[in-house]
């Protein structure tokens, strides 16, 4: 099946340091790729959408300016959490869409668990 | 506005005793159905899928669900759990048109021994 990795899988950054988490799609290619948040206990918030070459399109409330996206090749998309607080601290998950019609189903990396101290 | 409602935020069962967590959603469209698995620490593992067709499906592990619209709902169901299914399962559709997922807040089984 179509494989997704993450890197780093744990990273303990300190405050007001920016921390870049890599997204591979390691046996396919993908059109889309999408960046979830999750807090303890629960569900996955969507973050952004990316497609390859252009611009990631950030859901309500999330700050471009904060997480930055960079979906360069058709297997490689990057988060950055610019000048991260505490607060950003939470388990990050990367997802690609192989491409294909709506209802195409994602695939998850392991996700990235972001600690700032 | 779509919506994923997970009632059970935890079920608790004993090991080889059948487990059903329940899904429904709301939707003005026709959708698309998951069911995701994730073990602690862990990103979400596919268990199944609806697409169309025959509304029971089978899954990995073990797993099955069944699609009934009329009460747009998606159970899981497996006959007996072992202990290694602890884990938490979410509930997502993807509806007609559209290409984000839409999640449930999720239910964490507990296998009991």
């Amino acid at each position: 099946g179509a494989v997704v990795s993450q890197h780093p899988s744990w990273v303990i950054c300190k405050s007001g340091t920016s921390v870049k988490i890599e997204c591979r799609s390691l046996d396919f290619q993908a059109t889309t790729m999408f960046w979830y948040r999750q807090f303890p206990k629960q569900s996955l918030m969507l973050m952004a959408t990316s497609n390859e070459g252009s611009k990631a399109t950030y859901e309500q409330g999330v700050e471009k300016d904060k997480f930055l996206i960079n979906h360069a090749s058709l297997t490689l998309s990057t988060l950055t959490v610019t000048s991260a607080h505490p607060e950003d601290s939470s388990f990050y998950i990367c997802s690609a869409r192989e491409g294909g019609g709506a209802g195409h189903e994602q695939f998850f990396g392991p996700g990235t668990r972001l600690t700032v101290l | 506005a779509q919506s994923v409602t997970q009632l059970d935020s935890q079920v608790p069962v004993f090991e080889e005793a059948p487990v059903e967590l329940r899904c429904n959603y709301s939707s003005s469209v026709s959708v698309y159905l998951f069911w995701y698995v994730q073990y602690p620490n862990q990103g979400l593992q596919l268990l199944l899928k609806y697409l169309s067709g025959s509304t029971l499906v089978k899954g990995i592990n073990g797993f099955e669900a069944e699609f009934n619209k009329s009460q747009t709902s998606f159970h899981l169901r497996k006959p007996s759990v072992h202990i290694s299914d602890t884990a938490e399962y979410f509930c997502a559709v993807i509806p007609s048109g559209t290409y984000k997922y839409i999640f449930g807040t999720g239910t964490r089984l507990k296998v009991l021994a």
